[in-house]
């Protein structure tokens, strides 16, 4: 199966700064990567569709121009949480496609906390 | 209305019993089905995934799914305690994967 490696694991900042977190595919390339976001106890909510080469689809209610997404090469996503508030404060979690375009397998995930 | 639906539980089961998980969908063009486990603060693990109508075994783990009646199950044989965690029921239509909220399970010694 598909080897998805995420970065940081976990981070803390402080209000009002901007935080980067990556998105590797270590097993193949991958033309598209989502962005969920999980708060505690409840269930994932994608927030966007990653695709190299060109901008992201972001799901309603996600500003595009807060959580700025770049899918830079085949193995490469990243998402920028900018200008990060409390409320931004969640678990992060990116995914792929499988080699057959039907199964879905998630990164380790990233712990954001904002202070 | 939820496109995939799951009862949050959570669903107590004693070790070495049959834990019974169930998930029901309301878009009929999903092609696919998948249960994912998430222990608490980690990331969802793909456990099945099951595109046919009928039964799909994979060591402990049966995934049923029955499209007439919009239905997908997860059944845990000899449940343990290791196997406590949220499980999560997704579909897949339309290159979209629709989670469900997830059913906590607690196998207790």
């Amino acid at each position: 199966g598909a080897v998805v490696s995420q970065h940081p694991s976990r981070v803390i900042c402080k209000s009002g700064t901007s935080v980067k977190i990556e998105c590797r595919s270590l097993d193949f390339q991958a033309t598209t990567m989502f962005w969920y976001r999980q708060f505690p106890k409840q269930s994932l909510m994608l927030m966007a569709t990653s695709n190299e080469g060109s901008k992201a689809t972001y799901e309603q209610g996600v500003e595009k121009d807060k959580f700025l997404i770049n899918h830079a090469s085949l193995t490469l996503s990243t998402l920028t949480v900018t200008s990060a508030h409390p409320e931004d404060s969640s678990f992060y979690i990116c995914s792929l496609r499988g080699r057959a375009g039907n199964t879905i397998y998630f990164g380790e995930g990233s712990w954001l906390t904002v202070v | 209305q939820k496109e995939v639906e799951q009862n949050s539980g959570p669903l107590s089961v004693p070790e070495g019993a049959i834990a019974s998980l169930n998930c029901t969908y309301s878009d009929r063009g999903s092609q696919s089905f998948f249960w994912y486990r998430q222990y608490s603060g980690k990331s969802p693990e793909l456990i099945m995934s099951i595109y046919s109508n009928g039964d799909k075994e994979d060591g402990r783990f049966t995934a049923q799914l029955n499209k007439a009646s919009q239905y997908v199950s997860l059944l845990i044989r000899d449940s343990q305690p290791s196997d406590s965690a949220t499980y999560l029921c997704a579909g897949y239509n339309f290159n979209k994967f629709y989670f469900g909220s997830g059913t906590k399970l607690n196998v207790k010694p």
